[in-house]
C-alpha cells in the first residue's frame, strides 16, 4: 500500500504567476485535505475534497482552488502568487470524512 | 467557533524523564482530537487520535493522551523521553462546520531532549 505522495517536492515561482501542486492519495482513501504551513507555524487548513466535491474550506481567498479526480488524486491551484504564499504545502488523505489523515511529505513553494 | 491552543511553544526535558505537552481545545461540538509529530524536513506522522471512545488513548512510540472534557484538554505524555523524540508536535481538532469539516492545528510545541 503506497502512502500519500506529492509533486513537485520544491518549486520556485515569481509574484503574479500561477502554480499547480499535485497529490496522490493513499490507496482506498476518498478524502483529501490541503494545508499551508508557513515557516515556524502550524499548518493552516485550506480546503478538503470528498468524492470529488469540496467539503470544507478554511480562511483562504478564492485564488486558492482545487480539484479532486475520480481516482481521488487532487490538485491545488494558486493564482496570482504573492510573496506570502511561500510555504510548505501539505496534502493529507483519509479513508473517509473525519477519519485519520495521513500526510504527504509536502511541496515547498518559494515565491520571489 | 473551534480553536486549539498548545500552551507551550517550547519544552525541554532530559533523556529518560517524563514528557508533558499541553493542549486545550474549544468547540461547540465534541471534536475528534489528534496528536501529530513532525521531524525536521519530514512530513507529519500521526501519534494518536481520540474519537469519543476511551478517554485515555495510547499511541505509537510510548505516547499517550487523555481526553478531559471538563477541562477541555488533550495533553500528550510519555513516561520516559528518548533522544529520537526531539521534534515539533501538533495538537489537531476536527469538527463539522457550516462549510463542511474543518481541521484546526495548534501552533506547535517544539520538544528538545537533553542527553
Amino acid at each position: 500500500e503506497t502512502g500519500v505522495t506529492q509533486s513537485p517536492t520544491h518549486l520556485i515561482k515569481t509574484r503574479g504567476q500561477q502554480v499547480t501542486l499535485r497529490c496522490s492519495s493513499q490507496s482506498g482513501h476518498n478524502t483529501v485535505s490541503w494545508y499551508q504551513q508557513a515557516l515556524g507555524q502550524g499548518p493552516q487548513f485550506i480546503f478538503q475534497y470528498y468524492r470529488e466535491e469540496e467539503n470544507g474550506r478554511g480562511n483562504f481567498p478564492p485564488r486558492f482552488s482545487g480539484l479532486q479526480f475520480p481516482n481521488y488524486s487532487s490538485e491545488l491551484n494558486v493564482n496570482a502568487l504573492e510573496l506570502d504564499d511561500s510555504a510548505l504545502y501539505l496534502c493529507a488523505s483519509s479513508r473517509d470524512l473525519r477519519e485519520t489523515q495521513y500526510f504527504g511529505p509536502g511541496t515547498r513553494l518559494l515565491v520571489l | 467557533a473551534q480553536s486549539v491552543t498548545q500552551l507551550d511553544s517550547h519544552v525541554s526535558v532530559s533523556e529518560g524523564t517524563p514528557v508533558l505537552l499541553r493542549c486545550n481545545y474549544s468547540s461547540s461540538y465534541s471534536p475528534s482530537l489528534f496528536w501529530y509529530v513532525q521531524h525536521p524536513n519530514k512530513g507529519l506522522q500521526l501519534l494518536l487520535k481520540y474519537t469519543s471512545a476511551a478517554t485515555l488513548v495510547k499511541g505509537i512510540n510510548g505516547f499517550e493522551a487523555e481526553f478531559k472534557k471538563s477541562e477541555t484538554s488533550f495533553h500528550l505524555t510519555k513516561p520516559s523521553a528518548h533522544m529520537s523524540d526531539a521534534a515539533e508536535y501538533f495538537c489537531v481538532a476536527s469538527a463539522p462546520s457550516n462549510t463542511g469539516n474543518q481541521f484546526y492545528f495548534g501552533t506547535g510545541t517544539s520538544l528538545t531532549v537533553i542527553p
